[in-house]
């Protein structure tokens, strides 16, 4: 049964720590995006991917955000320095798509919590 | 910017069909209305997706006027497995049409009780 993967589950950090968030798409699959989740602002986009390449990512703060694909099983999402502001649960999503008309399967989340 | 305005809450009763209606305005004449069911510690998970008229699946059906401004979820007959959180969303074209970026609203609750 194929499946979005997502590591880790739930991380807690202290601020100004590193995180990088980690994501297997579905293979084959040729779109993947990075949404966050809070109570406060529900389901925020933060970046998308097409083929690899990045397409848009301004949801992104991008002072401390970055957001990539080494290659198509990997993606990417590392928040340097974490803040306690980025407490939330961050979900990778990835689709086979054209024009975004198709399906989006979502990953089970990170949850991280930046003491 | 295709927004969408939705109810924040619903309750129901099992068995009773429940319709979660969806407006948006602002709709694109290429955009695609997409319904996703997310229940507490899971990821959003795909319902029904149309374009106009009436799509009909295993689980749902989606009602969409000529007009296209908006939309209305139909979940037939629910039961407490049914208690989620659904969100309308539609396609917001950028770049000459050829990129979309999907946008989640707040969602409705549903809650279904006995």
């Amino acid at each position: 049964d194929a499946r979005v993967t997502q590591t880790p589950r739930h991380k807690v950090t202290e601020m100004g720590q590193e995180v990088t968030m980690r994501c297997q798409p579905i293979l084959g699959h040729n779109t993947v995006f990075w949404y966050r989740q809070t109570m406060m602002q529900g389901l925020e986009l933060l970046a998308y991917f097409r083929n690899r390449a990045p397409l848009d990512d301004s949801g992104m703060p991008k002072d401390r955000f970055s957001a990539e694909m080494p290659d198509a099983t990997l993606a990417t999402l590392k928040i340097q320095p974490s803040e306690p502001r980025d407490s939330a649960v961050y979900f990778c999503a990835s689709g086979l798509t054209r024009d975004l008309t198709g399906e989006l399967f979502f990953g089970e989340g990170s949850r991280l919590t930046v003491l | 910017l295709a927004k969408t305005t939705q109810p924040i809450s619903m309750d129901s009763y099992e068995g009773q069909e429940v319709n979660i209606t969806c407006s948006h305005n602002n709709i694109a004449t290429n955009d695609y209305i997409t319904w996703y069911q997310q229940f507490p510690s899971q990821g959003p998970r795909f319902i029904i997706q149309g374009y106009k008229t009436k799509v009909t699946n295993e689980v749902a059906s989606l009602f969409i006027p000529a007009d296209r401004k908006s939309s209305t979820l139909s979940l037939p007959r629910v039961s407490l497995s049914d208690t989620a959180v659904y969100y309308c969303l539609v396609g917001d074209t950028n770049y000459g049409g050829a990129t979309n970026k999907l946008i989640f609203g707040t969602g409705t609750l549903l809650a279904v009780q006995p």
